[in-house]
């Protein structure tokens, strides 16, 4: 099976970093995926990391460390529009279809 | 435009009553998936269908049922539906191959049994 580990709450101030960790263990591996949720709405796609390295895309940049099963998602320049649960989900080998950890919810004050 | 479509988006039934949660999308995909979401246990795999006609059970499939006879249409079958069932569910499809095809949603049905 699967087992991804994220903490469930971070605050942090609007301008500054915050980074998002994810751990997983699973048999196999085939990719892991950042989705973005905001209240209420579906899941939206951030990042994809397949092969170890850093992944940046904007204010937004992933990380991954095949190795040690950790990924992270750093957010720079926060917004308040950057308040949201972070979704960790990784692809098993062989799968197309990821599993997801339990979220990060983020919330990000003036 | 691209994208996976729920019907319906809201829905308020009693147990026991048999409901279908419909879930079409107009990319082509040949994966698709049903999640359940509840606080604190994130989003969770019901079914998943690889293609027409295969179709496989998720983490928590009791309860539930499925069927894929067209590649757009996955619909979500609660056959008595109870109060346990009483959540926020989403429809998501991918592509295969290769790549990294990532999953698109649904914009979600918001289920509530009495």
């Amino acid at each position: 099976g699967q087992n991804i580990d994220q903490p469930t709450e971070m605050t942090a101030t609007e301008g500054a970093i915050v980074q998002i960790n994810c751990t997983y263990q699973t048999s196999g591996f085939n990719g892991l995926f950042w989705y973005q949720q905001h209240a209420g709405e579906a899941p939206t796609f951030l990042s994809y990391n397949v092969l170890d390295g850093l992944e940046e895309k904007g204010r937004f940049s992933s990380f991954l460390s095949r190795s040690k099963g950790y990924s992270y998602l750093l957010l720079k320049e926060l917004q308040m529009k950057d308040s949201a649960s972070y979704l960790c989900a990784v692809r098993k080998g062989g799968s197309y279809i990821p599993t997801f950890g339990r979220g990060t919810s983020l919330i990000v004050h003036p | 435009e691209a994208q996976v479509t729920q019907n319906p988006r809201y829905l308020i039934t009693v147990t026991g009553k048999k409901l279908t949660v419909t879930c079409s999308q107009n990319m082509n995909h040949e994966y698709m998936s049903w999640y359940r979401q509840d606080p604190g246990l994130g989003l969770r795999q019901i079914y998943y269908s690889m293609n027409v006609e295969v179709t496989d059970k998720g983490d928590v499939p009791e309860g539930y049922k499925v069927s894929r006879k067209e590649k757009r249409n996955f619909p979500l079958i609660l056959e008595s539906p109870s109060p346990n069932q009483t959540s926020l569910y989403f429809c998501a499809s991918n592509a295969g191959g290769q790549s990294y095809n990532e999953q698109f949603f649904g914009p979600g049905t918001r289920l509530t049994v009495l």
